[in-house]
């Protein structure tokens, strides 16, 4: 079968660091996304690792290992704002999208 | 650019009825994709378009489930009969060739079956 697993909820203080995991097993891979989305809105895309390694976007960085079938999305400086769910999902086959079933992140002030 | 539109953003139905969901892309994307968003499955990939053809429909949970894309822009999502597990948000996302790993999602149609 394929999945995706993540955290179900994550807490942390405004200006701390948090890293929310992602492990999958899926029968293709081509890459890993993150996608943000705020109670009631649409998810909006963060990042996309189909290589090995850290990828960084200001605040908002993504790792990724292929041996480990593991990745996560590091977040920075946090900020209230940053309230949200995440999700990861993985590119697995021709245009073909699994997503993860999202880690809400709770930033307390 | 508008970004992805959708209607209607809400619907409420009785069980049995035909529900036809709206999607305009991104004007210039390639690619579009149905989406269904539950608290119980996540979200989860109904079937996607590349230039106005229907790729892949796996995700299409059953019959009752339709897709078309008669032009690069607009396509509908079609319910019929409609029940209540349908209930869910189904939200509609494009993207660009060599790049639809970063999907525009649009602001989602909230379906809710009586």
């Amino acid at each position: 079968g394929q999945s995706l697993e993540q955290p179900s909820e994550v807490t942390a203080v405004e200006g701390a660091i948090v890293q929310i995991n992602c492990t999958y097993q899926t029968s293709g891979f081509y890459g890993l996304s993150w996608y943000q989305q705020h109670d009631g809105g649409a998810p909006t895309f963060l990042s996309y690792n189909a290589l090995d390694g850290l990828e960084e976007t200001g605040r908002f960085s993504s790792f990724l290992s292929r041996s480990d079938s593991y990745g996560y999305l590091l977040l920075q400086e946090l900020q209230m704002k940053d309230s949200a769910s995440y999700f990861c999902a993985v590119h697995s086959g021709t245009y073909k999208y699994i997503f993860g079933t999202g880690t809400r992140l709770k930033v307390l002030a | 650019d508008a970004g992805v539109i959708q209607s209607p953003r809400h619907e409420v139905t009785e069980m049995g009825q035909e529900v036809t969901l709206r999607c305009k892309p991104i004007s210039g994307h390639d690619y579009l994709f149905w989406y269904r968003q539950t608290m119980m499955r996540g979200l989860e990939l109904l079937i996607y378009f590349n230039n106005n053809v229907p790729i892949d429909d796996s995700g299409m949970p059953e019959d009752r489930f339709s897709a078309k894309m008669p032009n690069a822009s607009f396509s509908t999502l079609k319910i019929q009969p409609s029940e209540p597990r349908d209930s869910a948000v189904y939200f509609c996302a494009s993207s660009h060739e060599g790049s639809s790993y970063e999907q525009y999602f649009g602001p989602g149609t909230r379906l809710t079956v009586t």
